[in-house]
């Protein structure tokens, strides 16, 4: 019965560095999202998962920014090189269909690029 | 192209008293979803409503009402008899059917202060 997982909740990492952003959605939701909020900022869209596929992924904002998702379940964001810009909370949601359905988001994962 | 616009930043009101969050959206499209979410301070965002472009009914949910008017392109969410527990940051949303609902787009979000 456990929601949206996501891990690391936090992360410091130096400016240049890789990063890994894991989510472990609900069992049995198909659809997964990431979003980013930066602060005073809304939720910014950035890839959307349908099963294993990426039908959308014109949020991402770098090529420096990559998502896969393995067995219809748990997803990796990575982002490579880190900037500064880059700081922000990451955010995953899934939901049992597709975008009509109501989305299940997960505590996400608070990046500091320093 | 689809667009979320909530023009208020922050609200503060006393408890007790009604607040009216506005979304406006743009869409091309005759068939969408439109949702509110709450971000209380915990952090986790919490789906509140949902309603599809061909049910222009409001909807109330206890304290909870939504105006939504295709002429305007709004919907709106009122709190009646506002609490410090209605305190959070509230999400407007909009999924289109052109794109086969697969992108979900929200606002900026609305931060509410209720004081005691």
């Amino acid at each position: 019965g456990a929601g949206v997982s996501q891990s690391p909740s936090n992360k410091v990492t130096e400016k240049g560095k890789d990063v890994e952003l894991r989510c472990d959605p609900i069992s049995g939701h198909t659809a997964l999202y990431w979003y980013r909020q930066s602060l005073g900022q809304g939720l910014e869209f950035l890839i959307y998962f349908q099963g294993n596929s990426a039908p959308d992924k014109s949020g991402l904002p770098s090529d420096r920014f990559s998502a896969e998702r393995t067995g219809g379940s748990v997803s990796t964001l990575t982002i490579q090189r880190t900037q500064q810009e880059d700081s922000a909370v990451y955010l995953c949601a899934s939901a049992p269909g597709q975008g009509n359905s109501p989305l299940h988001f997960g505590n996400g994962t608070r990046l500091t690029v320093t | 192209a689809q667009k979320v616009t909530q023009a208020q930043t922050e609200i503060s009101v006393v408890e007790k008293e009604d607040v009216t969050l506005d979304c406006v959206y743009e869409t091309r499209d005759t068939t969408y979803y439109l949702f509110w979410y709450k971000q209380p301070p915990s952090g986790e965002l919490v789906f509140l409503i949902r309603r599809n472009s061909f049910d222009e009914q409001n909807e109330i949910s206890g304290r909870y009402s939504w105006n939504f008017q295709k002429s305007t392109s709004s919907f709106n969410f009122t709190i009646t008899a506002s609490q410090v527990v209605d305190s959070a940051v509230y999400f407007c949303a909009l999924s289109e059917a052109r794109r086969g609902f697969d992108k979900i787009i929200f606002g900026k979000g609305t931060r509410l202060h209720i004081l005691p």
